[in-house]
């Protein structure tokens, strides 16, 4: 069974940073682009960033470029975002994403928690 | 950026009519459309991509139409498990983009 498990979620202050992280399971992770999706409490869904399999493709929507980073380690079936100079803009959850087929968003973890406030 | 608009923002259904949920792109996006179902405190779950194809454990009763710029979502009979929120999104472009959800609640 696919598993998707987000941490690392928080409260910071603005101009902070936090780094949120994904452990997968029940698939084979360096099969598969991974994705972070955001939603803001009450709100709609926002495509982040995603990561091609080995790494060598990195997309970001244009409000995070230059403030986060997104990695992974396949040996540890782990994705990483890195999250700096956050702003109370970027408050919302955060899910992890697996990429069924290039750009299909087929399974998504519960989600973590940022919260970005003074 | 592609804009994705969902109609209606609500739709009232009785258990066991007919949904039909609609989604319009504000440029041409092939048939790069998906649909995802989010119930409240639950992440959201792929129902439909390729703008007709049932994701895997999805039941019969919801199915995709459309091309182009214009798409539907049809469940066919509701049940109560059906009532949330559909998010439509299209991936022919980048950004990827999703619309602002079409809430199906009970009449």
């Amino acid at each position: 069974e696919v598993e998707l498990v987000e941490s690392g979620g928080g409260v910071v202050q603005p101009g902070g940073s936090l780094r949120l992280f994904c452990a997968a399971s029940g698939f084979t992770f360096d099969d598969h682009t991974m994705h972070w999706v955001r939603q803001a409490p009450g709100k709609g869904l926002e495509w982040v960033s995603l990561i091609t399999w080995d790494g060598s493709r990195r997309d970001y929507t244009d409000s995070v470029k230059g403030r986060f980073i997104i990695s992974r380690d396949n040996g540890k079936n782990s994705l990483y975002l890195q999250m700096n100079s956050l702003r109370a803009e970027d408050s919302a959850f955060y899910y992890c994403v697996r990429d069924g087929q290039w750009l299909v968003l087929d399974y998504w973890g519960q989600g973590a928690l940022v919260t970005v406030s003074s | 950026e592609i804009v994705m608009t969902q109609s209606p923002p609500t739709l009232s259904v009785s258990p066991g009519e007919r949904a039909t949920l609609s989604c319009r792109a504000s440029q041409y996006v092939s048939n790069s459309l998906a649909w995802y179902q989010q119930k409240p405190g639950q992440a959201p779950r792929l129902l439909i991509y390729g703008a007709s194809t049932t994701a895997t454990g999805i039941p019969a009763r919801f199915s995709g139409s459309g091309s182009g710029t214009e798409f539907t979502l049809t469940i066919s009979s509701l049940q109560s498990e059906d009532f949330a929120v559909y998010y439509c999104q299209q991936y022919n472009d980048w950004p990827l983009t999703f619309g602002p959800g079409t809430k199906v609640d009970i009449k």
